[in-house]
């Protein structure tokens, strides 16, 4: 089916830890992840990708894991800051019969760092 | 990037009135999708705005409750037509332009239905 969870609804972590969010997906033909975040108010923003010929992308903090053989992703913030505090979104990209795409968006995670 | 606008904000509506959502991009995109977030949950695509063609929906979701129109490559409406408390969510519009990998969302446009 088309279902993209997430393990942990909240997260609280300490400012300067390192935060991990999890992420499982269902669909093995997806090839191509996104995580999103949400800050309280405002649409989601992309913070970064990965593509299913891949298992791990850095960008400037962040880090996305990416496990197929679990179905299993992840987002890795490096000394997390209270601007991270939000909600982070996982997507999965699903290609449709047809060459059309959608994407299909986990539960959602919400960090809270304390300072 | 893109930068995208929603218009409006937020509003507070009457059972069984219509309100429409404006959703305008700085330049021309391929894909225009609308999702809904009710409160507290994640995001749930409705449809996805074809320029010149009919809206494709989502199962869920018809086009006599959630009209669309996307008249140019950088403009689209949705529809709430005959508005019930139920329908108090977040909506939000988002597009794709070939040779994009991601979607990039507008600031959302908060509705509640009394």
């Amino acid at each position: 089916g088309e279902s993209v969870g997430l393990h942990l609804p909240t997260l609280s972590v300490q400012e300067g830890d390192n935060s991990i969010i999890n992420c499982a997906y269902s669909n093995s033909a997806s090839d191509y992840f996104i995580w999103y975040k949400q800050e309280s108010g405002k649409g989601p923003q992309f913070i970064i990708d990965i593509r299913s010929n891949m298992d791990k992308r850095q960008g400037q903090r962040v880090t996305v894991l990416l496990n197929k053989t679990v179905k299993h992703l992840s987002l890795q913030i490096a000394a997390t800051q209270p601007g991270d505090s939000a909600v982070y979104f996982c997507a999965e990209n699903l290609r449709l019969q047809g060459g059309s795409e959608k994407l299909v968006f986990g539960k959602g995670t919400k960090l809270t760092v304390n300072p | 990037s893109a930068v995208i606008s929603q218009k409006p904000s937020r509003d507070i509506c009457q059972r069984g009135t219509s309100l429409t959502i404006q959703c305008q991009v700085d330049s021309q995109v391929t894909m225009m999708f609308w999702y809904r977030q009710q409160p507290g949950q994640s995001l749930t695509l409705i449809a996805t705005a074809n320029q010149g063609s009919e809206a494709t929906y989502e199962s869920g979701f018809v086009i006599d409750k959630f009209p669309i129109s996307r008249p140019n490559l950088t403009f689209s409406t949705l529809t709430v037509s005959n508005m019930s408390p139920e329908d108090s969510s977040i909506y939000l519009c988002s597009v794709e332009a070939r040779g994009w990998n991601e979607q990039f969302f507008g600031p959302g446009t908060r509705l509640t239905v009394l």
